[in-house]
C-alpha cells in the first residue's frame, strides 16, 4: 500500500513564526503536492514538485515556499505564519509524468492553527 | 476559465436509499475526471477515474460515475447507501498535464 505520512496531525503556532510541514511518501513517486483545504473551497493547490529540487507554483503560492531535497520528502514552509493560514494542509503524491492523469495518494492532513 | 462545480454542499440520504452527487466542469476538451472520498479525520481516497472509453465507470465501494460530454458532467452514483458512506466527496478535474482542480465538496449524511 502507498503510504503518505505527514509530520503532525495538529499544530498550533503564533503569528510570525516560521512553520515547517513535512511530508514523506514511501512509493518512489515522482510527483508530490501540497494543498490547503478550507470549508466551502475544497482543495486548493499551493505548490507541486515533479522531481527532486523542482517545484512549480499552484493556485495559491503566496506566503508559502517548498523544498524537495530528496525524492521521498516534500516540505511546506510558512516563512511568517499569519492567521489567514489557519487551515487543513494535505500532502499528496503520484507516479509518473503528467501528474493530472495519475491517482494522487493523500496523507491524513495537518490541521494548523495560527494564533 | 476552467472550473469545477459541485452544486450540492450537503446531501442527506437514508440508509439503503440511492445516492447521486453532481459534478460539472467548464473546459473546451475532455479532461481527466476523478472522484475522491474523505472520511472524517482521514485523507482523500480515490473512488474512480475516467480518461476515455466507456463513459460509465465502476469504482470501489460500489460507486459508479457517468461521463456525459454534452452536459460537461461526471456524476457519482451508488444504488444503496451504507452508513459507512457518510463522508465528504470531491470531484477533481485535470485540465492539463500537471494540475488537478477540485470542486468544493459535497458532504453526505446517512440517516438510519
Amino acid at each position: 500500500d502507498v503510504k503518505v505520512t505527514q509530520s503532525s496531525r495538529y499544530l498550533v503556532k503564533r503569528t510570525g513564526e516560521k512553520v515547517f510541514l513535512e511530508c514523506v511518501q514511501d512509493m518512489d513517486h515522482e510527483n508530490m503536492f501540497w494543498y490547503r483545504q478550507d470549508p466551502g473551497l475544497g482543495l486548493r493547490l499551493i505548490y507541486f514538485s515533479y522531481d527532486v529540487k523542482m517545484k512549480e507554483k499552484g493556485d495559491i503560492p503566496e506566503g508559502y515556499s517548498v523544498s524537495r531535497e530528496k525524492k521521498e520528502r516534500f516540505s511546506l514552509i510558512l516563512e511568517s505564519a499569519s492567521t489567514n493560514q489557519t487551515s487543513m494542509y494535505l500532502c499528496a503524491s503520484s507516479h509518473g509524468s503528467g501528474p493530472a492523469k495519475e491517482t494522487q495518494y493523500f496523507g491524513p492532513g495537518t490541521r494548523l492553527l495560527v494564533l | 476559465a476552467q472550473s469545477v462545480t459541485q452544486p450540492d454542499i450537503h446531501i442527506t440520504v437514508s440508509e439503503g436509499a440511492s445516492l447521486e452527487l453532481r459534478c460539472n466542469y467548464s473546459y473546451g476538451a475532455t479532461p481527466y475526471l476523478f472522484w475522491y472520498v474523505q472520511s472524517p479525520g482521514q485523507g482523500l481516497q480515490l473512488l474512480l477515474k475516467y480518461f476515455s472509453g466507456d463513459t460509465l465507470v465502476q469504482g470501489i465501494k460500489g460507486f459508479e460515475a457517468e461521463f456525459k460530454r454534452s452536459q460537461s458532467s461526471f456524476n457519482l452514483r451508488k444504488p444503496s447507501v451504507h452508513w459507512s458512506d457518510a463522508a465528504e466527496y470531491f470531484c477533481a478535474v485535470g485540465f492539463n498535464d500537471y494540475k488537478l482542480s477540485f470542486g468544493a465538496g459535497t458532504t453526505v449524511t446517512v440517516r438510519a
